[in-house]
Protein backbone atom coordinates (compact mmCIF):
# COMPACT_ATOMS: atom_id res chain seq x y z
CA UNK A 1 0.00 0.00 0.00
CA UNK A 2 1.52 3.14 -1.09
CA UNK A 3 -0.71 5.42 1.21
CA UNK A 4 -2.16 6.97 -1.99
CA UNK A 5 -5.57 6.62 -2.32
CA UNK A 6 -8.01 6.97 -5.79
CA UNK A 7 -11.84 6.86 -6.28
CA UNK A 8 -13.53 5.44 -7.93
CA UNK A 9 -11.83 2.59 -8.83
CA UNK A 10 -14.20 2.02 -12.07
CA UNK A 11 -16.00 4.59 -13.79
CA UNK A 12 -18.56 3.53 -16.67
CA UNK A 13 -19.51 6.35 -18.64
CA UNK A 14 -21.20 7.21 -22.32
CA UNK A 15 -19.20 9.31 -25.04
CA UNK A 16 -19.67 13.37 -24.18
CA UNK A 17 -20.00 13.18 -20.76
CA UNK A 18 -17.98 14.57 -17.72
CA UNK A 19 -16.30 12.82 -15.19
CA UNK A 20 -14.34 13.71 -12.05
CA UNK A 21 -11.66 11.43 -10.57
CA UNK A 22 -9.89 12.09 -7.06
CA UNK A 23 -6.77 11.48 -5.69
CA UNK A 24 -5.67 12.21 -1.89
CA UNK A 25 -1.92 11.80 -1.55
CA UNK A 26 0.04 10.71 0.91
CA UNK A 27 0.29 11.95 4.32
CA UNK A 28 3.02 15.33 3.85
CA UNK A 29 3.00 14.89 0.25
CA UNK A 30 2.87 17.91 -1.47
CA UNK A 31 3.17 17.29 -4.98
CA UNK A 32 0.26 15.27 -7.09
CA UNK A 33 1.24 13.61 -10.71
CA UNK A 34 -1.75 12.43 -12.99
CA UNK A 35 -0.57 10.04 -15.65
CA UNK A 36 -2.96 8.03 -18.05
CA UNK A 37 -2.09 4.66 -19.41
CA UNK A 38 -3.76 2.88 -22.47
CA UNK A 39 -3.47 -0.13 -24.28
CA UNK A 40 -1.23 1.56 -27.08
CA UNK A 41 0.54 4.34 -25.42
CA UNK A 42 1.90 3.22 -21.97
CA UNK A 43 2.01 5.74 -19.19
CA UNK A 44 1.77 8.86 -20.01
CA UNK A 45 2.16 11.84 -18.22
CA UNK A 46 -0.91 14.28 -17.49
CA UNK A 47 -0.11 17.22 -15.19
CA UNK A 48 1.79 18.04 -12.17
CA UNK A 49 0.50 20.25 -9.10
CA UNK A 50 2.69 21.53 -6.24
CA UNK A 51 0.92 22.59 -3.01
CA UNK A 52 -1.88 24.11 -4.70
CA UNK A 53 -0.49 25.33 -8.16
CA UNK A 54 0.21 23.72 -11.61
CA UNK A 55 3.68 22.84 -11.71
CA UNK A 56 4.06 20.90 -15.40
CA UNK A 57 2.72 19.89 -17.48
CA UNK A 58 2.53 17.08 -20.13
CA UNK A 59 0.31 15.94 -22.95
CA UNK A 60 -2.81 17.06 -21.52
CA UNK A 61 -6.17 17.70 -23.41
CA UNK A 62 -7.91 20.89 -23.26
CA UNK A 63 -10.84 18.65 -22.70
CA UNK A 64 -9.13 17.78 -19.64
CA UNK A 65 -8.01 20.17 -16.26
CA UNK A 66 -7.18 19.19 -13.19
CA UNK A 67 -7.03 21.38 -9.11
CA UNK A 68 -5.37 20.51 -6.26
CA UNK A 69 -7.36 21.55 -3.10
CA UNK A 70 -6.27 23.48 0.23
CA UNK A 71 -6.41 19.46 1.83
CA UNK A 72 -3.55 18.54 -0.83
CA UNK A 73 -6.40 16.33 -2.66
CA UNK A 74 -6.74 16.94 -6.26
CA UNK A 75 -9.12 15.92 -8.80
CA UNK A 76 -8.83 15.24 -13.12
CA UNK A 77 -12.44 16.53 -14.80
CA UNK A 78 -12.28 14.84 -17.58
CA UNK A 79 -15.58 16.48 -20.10
CA UNK A 80 -16.48 15.39 -23.66
CA UNK A 81 -15.27 11.84 -23.49
CA UNK A 82 -14.55 10.28 -26.21
CA UNK A 83 -13.97 6.45 -26.91
CA UNK A 84 -10.26 6.92 -26.90
CA UNK A 85 -10.27 8.43 -23.18
CA UNK A 86 -11.04 4.40 -21.93
CA UNK A 87 -8.01 4.21 -20.06
CA UNK A 88 -6.40 3.53 -16.49
CA UNK A 89 -5.64 6.60 -14.30
CA UNK A 90 -3.06 7.22 -12.30
CA UNK A 91 -2.10 9.99 -9.54
CA UNK A 92 1.09 9.64 -7.59
CA UNK A 93 2.34 12.20 -4.66
CA UNK A 94 5.95 13.22 -3.66
CA UNK A 95 6.94 15.56 -0.63
CA UNK A 96 8.48 17.52 -3.12
CA UNK A 97 8.42 19.90 -6.11
CA UNK A 98 11.09 17.21 -8.06
CA UNK A 99 13.66 18.97 -7.06
CA UNK A 100 16.03 17.22 -5.05
CA UNK A 101 17.41 13.92 -4.46
CA UNK A 102 14.82 12.76 -2.02
CA UNK A 103 11.72 13.39 -4.49
CA UNK A 104 10.19 9.64 -5.11
CA UNK A 105 6.45 9.52 -6.68
CA UNK A 106 4.48 6.49 -5.34
CA UNK A 107 1.20 5.98 -7.05
CA UNK A 108 -2.16 5.04 -6.43
CA UNK A 109 -4.23 2.01 -7.21
CA UNK A 110 -5.69 4.10 -10.10
CA UNK A 111 -9.32 4.51 -11.69
CA UNK A 112 -10.14 2.16 -14.54
CA UNK A 113 -12.53 4.61 -17.05
CA UNK A 114 -14.44 2.61 -19.78
CA UNK A 115 -16.16 5.23 -22.16
CA UNK A 116 -19.07 3.32 -24.22
CA UNK B 1 16.09 13.10 -19.46
CA UNK B 2 18.31 10.80 -20.64
CA UNK B 3 16.89 7.20 -22.60
CA UNK B 4 16.78 3.72 -21.47
CA UNK B 5 16.61 0.91 -23.25
CA UNK B 6 16.10 -2.18 -21.72
CA UNK B 7 15.35 -6.31 -23.10
CA UNK B 8 11.53 -6.79 -23.93
CA UNK B 9 11.62 -9.84 -21.80
CA UNK B 10 13.26 -12.06 -19.41
CA UNK B 11 12.17 -15.11 -17.56
CA UNK B 12 13.76 -16.21 -14.27
CA UNK B 13 13.30 -19.39 -11.71
CA UNK B 14 11.68 -19.05 -8.79
CA UNK B 15 13.67 -18.63 -5.85
CA UNK B 16 17.05 -17.39 -8.02
CA UNK B 17 18.58 -14.32 -8.52
CA UNK B 18 16.30 -11.96 -11.39
CA UNK B 19 19.11 -9.68 -12.69
CA UNK B 20 17.18 -6.62 -15.08
CA UNK B 21 20.12 -4.49 -16.88
CA UNK B 22 19.23 -1.29 -18.48
CA UNK B 23 21.66 0.86 -21.07
CA UNK B 24 21.70 4.83 -20.52
CA UNK B 25 24.71 5.21 -22.26
CA UNK B 26 23.86 9.16 -22.69
CA UNK B 27 23.31 9.47 -18.98
CA UNK B 28 24.20 12.89 -17.55
CA UNK B 29 26.24 13.44 -14.11
CA UNK B 30 23.68 14.77 -12.32
CA UNK B 31 20.77 12.29 -13.40
CA UNK B 32 19.71 9.87 -11.36
CA UNK B 33 18.46 6.33 -12.18
CA UNK B 34 14.89 5.07 -10.83
CA UNK B 35 13.30 1.56 -10.72
CA UNK B 36 9.75 1.28 -10.92
CA UNK B 37 7.64 -1.71 -11.57
CA UNK B 38 3.97 -2.81 -12.13
CA UNK B 39 2.49 -5.56 -11.92
CA UNK B 40 -0.48 -6.12 -14.16
CA UNK B 41 -3.02 -3.19 -13.91
CA UNK B 42 -1.81 -2.19 -10.92
CA UNK B 43 -0.15 1.39 -10.31
CA UNK B 44 3.89 1.31 -10.55
CA UNK B 45 5.43 0.65 -7.65
CA UNK B 46 9.18 2.09 -6.71
CA UNK B 47 11.32 0.12 -5.69
CA UNK B 48 14.85 1.46 -5.68
CA UNK B 49 17.17 4.57 -7.02
CA UNK B 50 20.68 6.11 -7.11
CA UNK B 51 22.92 8.58 -8.30
CA UNK B 52 26.62 6.71 -8.52
CA UNK B 53 26.92 4.40 -5.75
CA UNK B 54 25.50 0.67 -5.14
CA UNK B 55 22.47 0.87 -3.53
CA UNK B 56 20.29 -1.89 -1.73
CA UNK B 57 16.90 -1.98 0.11
CA UNK B 58 14.75 -4.43 1.55
CA UNK B 59 13.31 -5.03 -2.28
CA UNK B 60 16.59 -5.11 -4.27
CA UNK B 61 19.77 -3.81 -4.99
CA UNK B 62 20.83 -1.75 -7.90
CA UNK B 63 24.20 -1.64 -9.18
CA UNK B 64 25.52 1.18 -11.63
CA UNK B 65 28.41 0.89 -13.65
CA UNK B 66 31.32 3.19 -13.12
CA UNK B 67 30.92 5.40 -16.59
CA UNK B 68 27.30 5.40 -15.25
CA UNK B 69 25.93 3.86 -18.68
CA UNK B 70 24.53 0.96 -17.53
CA UNK B 71 22.63 -0.13 -14.64
CA UNK B 72 21.43 -3.98 -13.06
CA UNK B 73 18.85 -4.27 -10.91
CA UNK B 74 19.11 -7.48 -8.72
CA UNK B 75 15.65 -9.38 -7.31
CA UNK B 76 17.72 -11.85 -5.13
CA UNK B 77 15.61 -14.41 -4.62
CA UNK B 78 12.72 -13.87 -7.36
CA UNK B 79 9.20 -14.93 -6.75
CA UNK B 80 6.00 -15.79 -8.46
CA UNK B 81 4.69 -12.22 -6.76
CA UNK B 82 7.87 -10.63 -8.25
CA UNK B 83 6.48 -11.38 -12.27
CA UNK B 84 6.11 -7.75 -13.84
CA UNK B 85 6.99 -4.97 -16.12
CA UNK B 86 10.18 -3.42 -14.52
CA UNK B 87 11.09 -0.19 -15.72
CA UNK B 88 13.92 1.95 -15.98
CA UNK B 89 13.75 5.38 -15.93
CA UNK B 90 16.69 8.11 -15.73
CA UNK B 91 15.73 11.42 -14.44
CA UNK B 92 17.49 14.95 -13.21
CA UNK B 93 18.07 15.27 -9.80
CA UNK B 94 16.91 18.84 -10.19
CA UNK B 95 13.88 18.70 -12.44
CA UNK B 96 10.45 19.22 -12.06
CA UNK B 97 7.17 17.26 -12.94
CA UNK B 98 7.20 13.85 -14.88
CA UNK B 99 9.14 10.55 -14.77
CA UNK B 100 9.03 9.36 -18.77
CA UNK B 101 8.21 5.35 -18.52
CA UNK B 102 9.19 3.56 -21.63
CA UNK B 103 8.26 0.06 -22.32
CA UNK B 104 10.23 -1.80 -19.73
CA UNK B 105 11.42 -5.17 -18.99
CA UNK B 106 8.58 -7.92 -18.86
CA UNK B 107 9.83 -10.32 -16.10
CA UNK B 108 8.09 -13.59 -15.75
CA UNK B 109 9.60 -16.01 -13.11
CA UNK B 110 8.82 -19.25 -13.96
CA UNK B 111 8.27 -21.80 -11.00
Amino acid sequence: DSGVTQTPKHLITATGQRVTLRCSPRSGDLSVYWYQQSLDQGLQFLIQYYNGEERAKGNILERFSAQQFPDLHSELNLSSLELGDSALYFCASSHSSGMGRGDTQYFGPGTRLTVL
Amino acid sequence: DAKTTQPPSMDCAEGRAANLPCNHSTISGNEYVYWYRQIHSQGPQYIIHGLKNNETNEMASLIITEDRKSSTLILPHATLRDTAVYYCIVRVGGSQGNLIFGKGTKLSVKP
